[in-house]
């Protein structure tokens, strides 16, 4: 079956403007994971989503990232005002639901660029 | 504060040998214990969990073990080939996340 997809690929932005990425998870997978990865770094936690529940949002760098979920389905992951410092390749996660031992399944990223 | 740390440096392994990568951790009692792969320009891929009470996971030419005294991981790879050239990251259960080490590139020479 289809796994987990994002787009876009690849986003160039100018500093100041406001991006917003999309995640498909695998369907029937109840938790939804963001994370952010630094070029030879490791992946940085941002937010997850599971079933109904409040999203844990603990990860988010600032008040200028935000991330939504709809339907239980499809995640996007806002951030206004860009920055510098906001470049990374951004990954998506989904598992069928949030406990250590299940698998999370990666979408192949969207590599943000902020001039 | 939770730590974890994988050799930061590339390593190096003649295609035929064993590859051995190294997962330790700090202030920390995982559960659980995760491998995964990751090519460049894709995301993760999971290999191998491994549970506290175990010592040791197999997986065709993968081998994991778990040393909760010595708060270590060892990720082994037999017979290695040019194809297992990656980067391999480990992830340790807290609670609900998974928290994850910066990952060990490995090179396999022919």
């Amino acid at each position: 079956g289809a796994g987990v997809s994002q787009s876009p690929s690849n986003k160039v932005t100018e500093k100041g403007k406001d991006v917003e990425l999309r995640c498909d998870p695998i369907s029937g997978h109840t938790a939804l994971y963001w994370y952010r990865q630094s070029l030879g770094q490791g992946l940085e936690f941002l937010i997850y989503f599971q079933g109904n529940s409040a999203p844990d949002k603990s990860g988010l760098p600032s008040d200028r990232f935000s991330a939504e979920r709809t339907g239980g389905s499809v995640s996007t992951l806002t951030i206004q005002r860009t920055q510098q410092e906001d470049s990374a390749v951004y990954l998506c996660a989904s598992s069928l639901n949030i406990a250590g031992t299940d698998t999370q399944y990666f979408g192949p990223g969207t590599r943000l660029t902020v001039l | 504060s939770q730590k974890i740390e994988q050799n930061s440096e590339a390593l190096n392994i003649q295609e035929g040998k064993t590859a051995t990568l190294t997962c330790n951790y700090t202030n920390y009692s995982p559960a659980y214990l995760q491998w995964y792969r990751q090519d460049p320009g894709r995301g993760p891929v999971f290999l191998l969990l491994i549970r506290e009470n175990e010592k040791e996971k197999r997986k065709e030419r993968l081998k994991v073990t778990f040393d909760t005294t010595l708060k270590q991981s060892l990720f082994h790879i037999t017979a290695s080939q040019p194809a297992d050239s990656a980067t391999y990251l480990c992830a340790l259960d807290s609670n609900y996340q998974l928290i994850w080490g910066a990952g060990t590139k490995l090179i396999i020479k022919p």
